[in-house]
């Protein structure tokens, strides 16, 4: 089945605690974002990828890393987390080509830091 | 700059009743407009989209270049439909990475 898939799902962490949220793709896609989801701001990008070694600043990249290293993975990593970092994070690929791709979405994770 | 404006945060409609969820966007060259959904504990995953000019699950969208609009529309709402809307648009670029700006999304809620 084509999917995103990311993990964890859930996660309770405390500040400072360096985390990393895993986001592996079946498709063969170029492109991968992370995006996170908030109340009243909708989703936000926070990095995006559009192949092995090639990725780029969102919208809100401050406070994350990420990398890609293989076409069908592209993790993300809080390196230092803070409360503000607490939210739903969404994983997405979509394919290189025709103009306005379909994005494809992983399911979430939910992170909390405290 | 590209902008995706979603008016109402929550749209409260009844069952049976025509359902239409505001999307507004600004964008200087030509756009491609999406509408995505994300029913409840599910991923968001695409509703339609304007380049397919298709209906699904009887919802419809019209792309309004002049006033820059892309409305969601469905004659009559059923309690399924109970999810939360986000617009989004992309620059109708061939080739390259196009980055794709979201709205902050309206939350239906369809009363029994």
């Amino acid at each position: 089945e084509a999917q995103v898939t990311q993990n964890p799902r859930y996660l309770i962490t405390v500040t400072g605690k360096k985390l990393t949220v895993t986001c592996s793709q079946n498709m063969n896609h170029e492109y991968m974002s992370w995006y996170r989801q908030d109340p009243g701001l909708g989703l936000r990008q926070i990095y995006y990828s559009m192949n092995v070694e090639v990725t780029d600043k969102g919208d809100v990249p401050e406070g994350y890393k990420v990398s890609r290293k293989e076409k069908r993975n592209f993790p993300l990593i809080l390196e230092s987390p803070s409360p503000n970092q607490t939210s739903l994070y969404f994983c997405a690929s979509s394919l290189e080509g025709a103009p306005g791709n379909t994005i494809y979405f992983g399911e979430g994770s939910w992170l909390t830091v405290v | 700059a590209q902008r995706v404006t979603q008016p109402e945060k929550l749209l409260s409609v009844f069952k049976g009743a025509p359902v239409e969820l505001k999307c507004n966007y600004s964008y200087s060259g030509s756009p491609e407009l999406f509408w995505y959904v994300q029913y409840s504990r599910q991923r968001l995953q695409l509703l339609l989209r304007h380049i397919s000019r298709e209906s699904i699950k009887g919802f419809t969208a019209d792309l309004n270049k002049g006033e820059t609009s892309f409305h969601l529309k469905k004659p009559f709402a059923q309690e399924e439909d109970s999810a939360m809307y986000y617009c989004a648009l992309s620059p109708l670029v061939s080739g390259g990475y196009q980055k794709v700006t979201f709205g902050i999304g309206t939350k239906l809620q369809v009363i029994p």
